[in-house]
């Protein structure tokens, strides 16, 4: 069963608006991890928070993980039209459940 | 340009087939894996291999059999697949199955079956 996730399903906004999609997991976690996807293309990592981290930036992204409500929100600041993709969450399990397991994905649209 | 290369990136077969999709890392990656994604959906684990061993086999029809030569090379064998086996199959490696380090994906390779 999935354990990640993210809503909204789609979101559609202007370029240079922030965008936030929200990732809710039931298991406990030994680290989250943001992927983006490309349409056609592969997954690229973005961004890994561990269970024992609040919060996270890189570039003009932030991740923050709330572990007592099993959530994470991933902030795209000053959206490009470059952005557009799809965005996913997946969680690792802790201790010897070393699987990926991944969110249903969020398909954001940034417009020019 | 990612650091993990599959290839064919497209393959259309027919039931009766046998083909083959490869995949390859020369990033030292001691863990490698194979997903299944259809469309609009996120991937699925099918295989995790651990230092050349098969580790994880979520529960896949033997119509699929992955193979690993060598530390840097995951092929997945295809034989009599169903209509609905037609999906983008991707291809990942991390360092190794037990540490926090993120997987890295190949472009996938997007396989229909007529």
């Amino acid at each position: 069963s999935q354990q990640g996730e993210e809503d909204p399903q789609a979101l559609s906004i202007q370029e240079g608006e922030n965008a936030t999609m929200n990732c809710s997991y039931k298991t406990s976690i030994n680290n989250l991890q943001w992927y983006r996807q490309n349409s056609g293309r592969g997954l690229v990592h973005l961004i890994l928070i561990r269970s024992n981290e609040r919060e996270k930036h890189s570039g003009r992204l932030r991740v923050t993980l709330d572990t007592s409500k099993k959530s994470s929100s991933l902030l795209i600041t000053a959206s490009r039209a470059a952005d557009t993709a799809s965005y996913f969450c997946a969680t690792r399990g802790g201790g010897s459940n070393y699987k990926l397991t991944f969110g249903k994905g969020t398909l954001l649209t940034v417009n020019p | 340009d990612t650091e993990v290369t599959q290839t064919p990136k497209h393959l259309v077969m027919g039931m009766t087939n046998k083909k083959s999709l490869k995949c390859e890392q020369h990033m030292g990656h001691r863990a490698m894996y194979w997903y299944k994604q259809k469309a609009k959906k996120p991937p699925e684990l099918m295989f995790v291999y651990s230092y050349e061993k098969l580790s994880i086999n979520e529960s896949v029809p033997s119509r699929f059999s992955p193979e690993c030569p060598n530390s840097s090379l995951l092929n997945l064998h295809l034989h009599a697949l169903q209509p609905e086996d037609s999906a983008l199959y991707l291809c990942a490696s991390s360092q190794d199955p037990g540490s926090s380090q993120p997987q890295h994906f190949g472009d996938g390779t997007r396989l229909s079956i007529l």
